[in-house]
């Protein structure tokens, strides 16, 4: 099955600074990897995804990249501000596959953005 | 329009209980997801529904968890004779047709098992 490792575990950033979280995974048949934030007792929200037939994705502050021969993708999040500090995870699945879509999950990313 | 709703939102049991954990996934949603999430970790996968079938149950770890989706919308995930490694945040989530479309979650249930 998929597996997907997620580093670093924590990171600690000041306002106005970018951020870098990243996956790799193992599964060379996963096509989908989104990424959602969770705030302390809150639900998961996706805040970007990325399908494997693009390199990369833009929405305002954050961007992610895909490099499918390495097996490895990563969140940018620019201009950080405090509200951006949450646990973020990384996931892959193969959608559309005989997997149905579930999604397997990196460990988390406790990002702390300091005013 | 309304999200993934779950009931209760916390569920202490005393270790050997049964539970019972509800799931209101988005209307019309066809696709429904169950995870677990422990302390710290990234939530994992339990089974999976399209409408009322279940297709993928590989994810639960023992005989004394099950899940049904009847009428294919409200899902109940069920722990039987509870055990403290049982204790965690369950999740559903739901996606409106397609295994490629986007699941939304729900806030969970924390179940504590004393």
């Amino acid at each position: 099955g998929e597996n997907v490792e997620q580093h670093p575990s924590t990171l600690s950033v000041q306002e106005g600074d970018s951020a870098v979280i990243k996956c790799t995974y193992s599964d060379s048949a996963s096509n989908y990897f989104p990424w959602y934030k969770q705030e302390l007792g809150k639900r998961p929200q996706l805040i970007i995804d990325i399908r494997s037939n693009v390199g990369e994705k833009k929405d305002q502050r954050i961007a992610v990249t895909l490099n499918k021969t390495a097996k490895h993708f990563s969140l940018h999040i620019t201009e950080t501000q405090p509200e951006d500090s949450a646990v973020y995870f990384c996931a892959a699945t193969n959608a559309g596959g005989t997997s149905y879509g579930k999604l397997t999950f990196g460990q988390g990313t406790i990002l702390t953005v300091h005013p | 329009g309304a999200g993934v709703s779950q009931s209760p939102r916390y569920k202490v049991a005393k270790r050997g209980q049964d539970v019972a954990l509800r799931c209101d996934p988005i209307s019309g949603h066809v696709s429904l997801f169950w995870y677990q999430q422990a302390l710290g970790q990234g939530p994992e996968f339990l089974t999976y529904f399209q409408n009322e079938a279940q297709l993928d149950k590989s994810g639960l770890p023992s005989d004394r968890f099950f899940a049904e989706r009847p009428e294919g919308s409200v899902s109940t995930l069920k722990i039987q004779r509870t055990q403290q490694e049982d204790s965690a945040v369950y999740l559903c989530a739901s996606s409106p047709l397609r295994s490629t479309d986007t699941q939304y979650f729900g806030p969970g249930t924390r179940l504590t098992v004393l």
